[in-house]
């Protein structure tokens, strides 16, 4: 069944940067975009950014652009997700998901959420 | 930047009642919303897409209805299980893909 093994928590100072991985399985992993989300506690969910894959295309939201970074590594089945320039405001869990294919629509399948908190 | 705005914030049901749950989008989002379910510690789990589609394995109990700007969830009987925050998304318009502020719903 399809499959996603977030990285574990991450305590940052203001300032740095963190990576959260996103390990893949049960599906053909070119196959699906997967989408970067965070949820701040009690707000709503935040759509970050979206990698293909197949040939590392990605597109971020605005509100992350400057900061965000979406890799993959093909060879891993693995996605990741690098926040720069880290502020207590970035305190959150932070998810990776993906639907079947490459259109954009709902999302059938999350990872576990990844903690990261900011403080100093 | 589409604005997807929920009410009420919280709703009050007893089990077995009929919850109506309101989602509406800044501007016609056409029928390319989903709805998902989330509960205390868990990753938000899809239930609806394209406004009105049950995704596999949902009880029949969870209907979407709508079009363009306004949409609704009804979950018609209400178990236990169904106590959790449910979020509208939209994806006519991306990026970014945007959502809802959610809508709490809570045993009366």
């Amino acid at each position: 069944q399809v499959q996603f093994v977030q990285s574990g928590a991450e305590v940052k100072k203001p300032g740095a940067s963190v990576r959260v991985s996103c390990k893949a399985s049960g599906y053909t992993f070119t196959r699906s975009a997967i989408h970067w989300l965070r949820q701040a506690p009690g707000q709503r969910l935040e759509w970050m950014g979206w990698i293909n894959p197949a040939n590392g295309d990605t597109k971020y939201s605005q509100k992350f652009q400057d900061r965000v970074t979406i890799t993959r590594d093909t060879s891993a089945t693995t996605a990741y997700m690098d926040l720069s320039n880290l502020s207590s405001e970035d305190t959150a869990v932070y998810y990776c998901a993906a639907r079947p294919g490459l259109a954009v629509a709902g999302l059938d399948f999350w990872g576990q959420g990844t903690l990261v908190t900011v403080s100093s | 930047e589409i604005v997807m705005t929920q009410s009420p914030a919280t709703l009050s049901v007893s089990p077995g009642e009929r919850a109506t749950l309101s989602c509406r989008a800044s501007q016609s989002v056409s029928s390319n919303i989903a709805w998902y379910q989330q509960k205390p510690g868990q990753a938000p789990r899809l239930l609806i897409y394209g406004a009105s589609a049950r995704v596999t394995g949902i009880p029949a109990r969870f209907s979407g209805s709508g079009s363009g700007t306004e949409f609704t969830l009804t979950i018609s009987s209400l178990q236990s299980e169904d106590f959790a925050v449910y979020y509208c998304q939209q994806y006519n318009d991306w990026p970014p893909l945007t959502f809802g502020g959610g809508t709490k719903v809570e045993i009366k």
